[in-house]
């Protein structure tokens, strides 16, 4: 699966739109981006996932560059229950679902 | 609402005795589910992928004889530290997926486990 790069930490606003970025630059046609969020001591939490559209849900919405090198993830308004770990990762859906996690981003979201 | 669900959520045990895990899916059949360990400050590492009806298959490093993992029926796995020791203590979390392409995996809240 290819790797994914994101920053290590970033800051966010309460109320203010959270845009996190990841680097998949080595993605192949048949891999799919997937993002998850980690709060503390909890298991990972599926946020949403995209081939190649954009796609948006009640969580989220998932900007892909047409290349596919790169992806962004918005959450419109951030809340304070959003800070977390965010990850971004790239699978074929083919190879048995299994998910390799990288480092991720601890979004901190601030009052 | 939760489609994995992971039991205990925590567990204190002393060295040397074994400590089972149960992972199951609600209201869908997996047959396969995986298993993870994270440490502190670490990210999740991919420990075992559990099949139904047949052996697990374990990642490297990781110890088939000490994590046994069972997964007995569609909606269940399970797994167990044996001989646990204070460096087995973990944050131990499983994950599945309903069966469909493009379906997400879901994870379990995972088990804390602490080996005194």
């Amino acid at each position: 699966d290819a790797k994914t790069t994101q920053p290590p930490s970033m800051d966010c606003a309460e109320g203010r739109a959270a845009n996190l970025p990841c680097n998949h630059s080595t993605i192949s046609g048949n891999e799919y981006v997937y993002w998850y969020r980690q709060i503390h001591s909890q298991g990972p939490q599926y946020i949403i996932h995209g081939l190649k559209n954009n796609e948006t849900n009640e969580m989220a919405s998932l900007i892909i560059t047409e290349d596919r090198k790169s992806s962004t993830l918005i959450l419109p308004h951030a809340t304070l229950r959003d800070t977390a770990v965010y990850y971004c990762i790239v699978v074929n859906n083919n190879a048995g679902n299994m998910l390799t996690f990288g480092g991720g981003t601890r979004l901190m979201v601030k009052p | 609402g939760a489609v994995v669900s992971q039991h205990p959520s925590w567990v204190i045990c002393k060295s040397g005795t074994s400590v089972k895990i149960e992972c199951r899916s609600l209201d869908f059949q997996a047959t396969t589910m995986f298993w993870y360990r994270q440490f502190p400050k670490q990210s999740l590492m991919l420990m075992a992928t559990s099949n139904e009806g047949s052996k697990a298959t374990y990642e490297q490093g990781v110890e088939k004889d000490k994590f046994l993992i069972n997964h007995a029926s569609l909606t269940l796995s399970t797994l167990t530290v044996t001989s646990a020791h204070p460096e087995d203590s973990s944050f131990y979390i499983c994950s599945a997926r309903r069966t469909g392409n493009n379906s997400p995996l879901h994870f379990g809240n995972g088990t804390r486990l602490t080996v005194t």
